[in-house]
């Protein structure tokens, strides 16, 4: 498995402003995503992170609200912009490892936004 | 797409009694069925795993079973203990799953109670 840190853990933030939270694996992944967790519920995928390419996104979410960046095979961020109570959630970072399993997402331990 | 329907939505044991959790899966090309632990401020941890080429797989007091016919897998948990208690949840994905195509269930609260 891989080691997962997220930045930050929590924050609490003003609508209309911008927040980007930062995923750091601790060896190279094949592939890093992005969930969306809202309160009491599942997980959503938001969008594949790509090393050296625009994000892959899921339908319902847009690049414009949610901006990727991956600039190497081990660190990603996500922006979560011009927020809204609505985007009150957890977001969480998940990879796959190049080794061991193919099919196998670890995920990091999540940054818990609410927005006032 | 791929829809994965989870019951229970909450279940209460005692310490020692078995849990079962029941997942049901739509699309028949789903063909890897991994099962995460999330407990209250954590990420997801992965628990158990069972590929479509099995039908059942063991570690120690967790157990997973799948039954391709039917389109569902479930979680055993047997000698539950209160640590057991968090929320659990199943997920469906496509040959590889390398395109990020977990399909979660919404989860399980799970209570085992001292």
């Amino acid at each position: 498995s891989a080691v997962i840190s997220q930045k930050p853990s929590r924050d609490i933030c003003q609508r209309g402003t911008s927040l980007t939270i930062q995923c750091q694996v601790d060896s190279q992944v094949t592939m890093m995503f992005w969930y969306r967790q809202q309160p009491g519920q599942s997980l959503t995928l938001i969008a594949t992170a790509n090393q050296g390419s625009e994000a892959t996104y899921e339908s319902g979410f847009v690049i414009d609200k949610f901006p990727i960046s991956r600039p190497n095979l081990t660190f990603s961020t996500l922006t979560v912009s011009n927020m809204s109570p609505e985007d009150s959630s957890i977001y969480l970072c998940s990879v796959l490892p190049t080794s061991g399993s193919l099919e196998t997402q670890y995920f990091g331990p999540g940054t818990r936004l609410l927005v006032l | 797409g791929e829809n994965v329907e989870q019951h229970p939505s909450t279940l209460s044991v005692q310490e020692g009694d078995s849990a079962v959790i029941k997942c049901t899966y739509s699309d028949s090309a789903s063909n890897y069925f991994p099962w995460y632990k999330q407990e209250l401020g954590k990420g997801p941890q992965l628990i158990i795993d069972i590929r479509s080429n099995v039908g059942e797989k063991k570690d120690q007091r967790i157990a997973v079973t799948l039954n391709k016919t039917a389109k569902h897998f479930s979680l055993h948990i047997t000698e539950t203990q209160p640590e057991d208690s968090a929320v659990y949840f199943c997920a469906a994905s496509i040959a590889g799953g390398s395109q990020g195509n977990l399909i979660f269930g919404k989860g399980t609260k799970l209570s085992v109670k001292p």
